[in-house]
């Protein structure tokens, strides 16, 4: 049983489409984070939500919490957008338990 | 200079080793963390600990040991290294404050046993 589900698995995007990634889970959360992997290994925290709306640059992070369920846009993708997103979230029965999704793979051909 | 370093980045190991991968920081976080990532199976927490006297276990701790040696340091040990342990090891940090703050990921170590 995963607590976090993430849709797509894969994503194949041609340069300057708009990308939808989408999350939704099961428990309660305090906090919905997105993370970003690059191919090399290295993870980088994009954004935290609790409740609405987050932009930074070509990335905005929603999130419904009625719905259990946060997307990530990316706006005029770029092949360097290529990486694998995370989302994470913070909540469970203790509201301590980390529980993260499996990843999206996004790859932005040129 | 990086702010959160991991130390090895990369070690192969045989089975009943002991082994330790170390954390430190600079940006004087008092939370930090240690996850594993399998392929497949995403990212999954081993231990946590909030501050130095603050120890906790995360989803999979079986196995593993961590000692917080100062607010800046936090080390994974693996007591008996078996194979089913080999993975990439992160190791995080965040501030304190109001709910969960941004993470902040070291490079990850990736461990093979033999």
């Amino acid at each position: 049983k995963n607590e976090v589900e993430q849709s797509p698995q894969n994503l194949t995007a041609q340069e300057g489409e708009f990308i939808t990634i989408n999350c939704s889970y099961s428990v309660g959360i305090s906090a919905l984070h997105w993370l970003q992997q690059h191919p090399g290994g290295g993870i980088v925290s994009l954004f935290m939500l609790s409740s609405g709306k987050k932009k930074h640059g070509r990335l905005i992070a929603t999130i419904n919490i009625q719905e259990k369920h946060s997307s990530l846009h990316i706006t005029a993708s770029h092949p360097r957008d290529s990486a694998v997103y995370i989302c994470a979230v913070v909540g469970g029965y203790t509201g301590n338990q980390f529980y993260f999704g499996t990843g999206t793979s996004l790859t932005v051909i040129p | 200079d990086a702010d959160v370093t991991q130390t090895p980045r990369n070690r192969i190991t045989k089975t009943g080793k002991r082994i330790m991968l170390e954390c430190s920081q600079t940006k004087g976080h008092d939370r930090m963390y240690w996850y594993r990532q399998d392929p497949g199976l995403g990212l999954r927490l081993i231990y946590y600990s909030f501050d130095v006297k603050d120890i906790n276990k995360g989803e999979i701790s079986d196995g593993y040991s961590v000692s917080r040696q100062a607010q800046a340091k936090f080390s994974l040990s693996l007591e008996s290294a078996i194979p089913n342990q080999t993975a990439l090891y992160f190791c995080a940090t965040s501030d304190f404050g109001q709910g969960y703050n941004e993470q902040f990921f070291g490079p990850g170590t990736r461990l093979t046993v033999l």
